[in-house]
């Protein structure tokens, strides 16, 4: 099964809205990382966040992590067009050697 | 700086027949690994490489084989396709299993 789950499956808000996206995890990780995937492109990089720091921020970026509660939450604030993407968490579970990927959450911003 | 790049980007193949798809990076990366994505489930590990030489199994690895004979090449094979096996392939690479994942633009597959 699947290590990541993002919640929710699908978010539509307005142009200049903020957008909250979450991940709960199964088993201890290292670190957890998000992505975000355009129509018909691979994945691209955006956070990295290790399991020893609680927030990070990149631009309008903010990445929360719950190691209690096996949860992290990605902000992307005043929400563009362009921002229009399926995004996903990923993570490494400690001894395991490899990246696993949740399911996602496909955002659309409204004009 | 071409990064991951995957080759076939599209192919058709009939029910029984045989394919590799190929992933090559020029990051140096240690880590290589192959996802499959379809609707609704996201990505899936198929089977991944630690280094030149090895390979191991992810969530997903029947019906497919990889090898990794050379550090920047991690090939995928099918040896006998089925419908099942019709979709979205992607590649990624990363210098540590800990860091961030280089994609390639994906392979679509499909199985008639």
């Amino acid at each position: 099964s699947q290590q990541g789950e993002e919640d929710p499956q699908a978010l539509s808000i307005q142009e200049g809205e903020n957008a909250t996206m979450n991940c709960s995890y199964k088993t201890s990780i290292n670190n957890l990382q998000w992505y975000r995937q355009n129509s018909g492109r691979g994945l691209v990089h955006l956070i990295l966040i290790r399991s020893n720091e609680r927030e990070k921020h990149s631009g309008r970026l903010r990445v929360t992590l719950d190691t209690s509660k096996k949860s992290s939450s990605l902000l992307i604030t005043a929400s563009r067009a362009a921002d229009t993407a399926s995004y996903f968490c990923a993570t490494d579970r400690q001894g395991a050697q490899k990246l696993v990927f949740g399911q996602g959450t496909r955002l659309t911003i409204n004009p | 700086n071409a990064g991951v790049t995957q080759t076939p980007k599209f192919r058709v193949l009939k029910t029984g027949q045989s394919m590799t798809l190929l992933c090559a990076q020029d990051m140096n990366h240690e880590y290589m690994y192959w996802y499959r994505q379809d609707p609704g489930m996201g990505l899936r590990l198929i089977h991944y490489s630690v280094g030149e030489g090895t390979t191991a199994k992810g969530e997903v690895p029947d019906g497919y084989n990889v090898s990794r004979l050379k550090k920047q090449n991690f090939l995928l094979g099918l040896e006998s396709a089925a419908p099942s096996q019709t979709s979205v392939y992607f590649c990624a690479s990363s210098y540590e299993g800990e860091t961030e994942a280089f994609f390639g633009q994906g392979t679509r597959l499909t199985v008639v």
